[in-house]
């Protein structure tokens, strides 16, 4: 059971839109602690897509962006592609435990 | 450019020790906490331990504290993880990453398998 949660899977046709949700508690995004979403194929590095909610590092396609409501977070990937396909995982700092929390991870299948 | 590379995994059986290493370049390495994630075989990533810049603060997930020991050494610009009593639970790749709120560098991962 992942601290924070994100639905399992969601899966698009190329170029259509996507949202991955991310829902926090009150010791992590609560707590205003950001959120942050990584895209990682297994076996190899996690590769940072957003970070504090909507920023997008240097380098990541503008069809990634990221947005917060509340004690949750989302991911938007527009003009969906077939090497977006990957799984994402949200990630925050969680106040009682000193340390990172993830979502569970989802996995993201272009159709 | 940033650059993490671990290294050290490899098999052991269950009761056994191993010590992980990271070793960064292309940036200044005191500067930066270091993390150590890891995922198990089919799972997702689970955040295991923290060392913070000067070294003087560290964290460890519930399920390895008391067992894994996070330590640094900035003139050498290396992380180490050491695993005491590893279990299968422990199996996984193993990544360190860079920063304290958030990974902006990760490396490849290096894989642990704990199996009798």
């Amino acid at each position: 059971q992942s601290v924070l949660t994100q639905s399992p899977s969601v899966s698009g046709a190329p170029g259509q839109t996507v949202t991955i949700s991310c829902t926090g508690t009150s010791s992590n995004l609560g707590a205003g602690h950001d959120a942050h979403w990584y895209q990682h194929l297994p076996g190899t590095a996690p590769k940072l897509l957003i970070y504090g909610y909507t920023i997008r590092p240097s380098g990541v396609p503008d069809r990634f962006s990221g947005s917060k409501s509340g004690t949750s977070a989302s991911l938007a990937i527009t003009g969906l592609q077939a090497e977006d396909e990957a799984d994402y995982y949200c990630q925050s700092y969680d106040s009682s435990l000193s340390g990172w929390v993830f979502g569970g991870g989802t996995r993201l299948t272009v159709l | 450019q940033v650059k993490l590379v671990e290294s050290g995994g490899g098999e052991v059986q269950p009761g056994r020790s191993l010590t992980l290493s990271c070793a960064a370049s292309g940036f200044t390495f005191s500067t930066y906490a270091m993390q150590w994630v890891r995922q198990a075989p089919g799972k997702g990533l689970e955040w295991v331990a923290v060392i913070r810049n000067d070294g003087t603060k560290k964290y460890h997930t519930d399920s390895v504290r008391g067992r894994f020991n996070v330590f640094r050494d900035d003139s050498k610009n290396t992380v180490w993880l050491q695993m005491n009593s590893l279990t299968a639970e422990d199996t996984g790749t193993y990544y360190c990453a860079r920063g304290i709120w958030f990974g902006d560098s990760w490396g490849e991962g290096t894989q642990v398998t704990v199996s009798s």
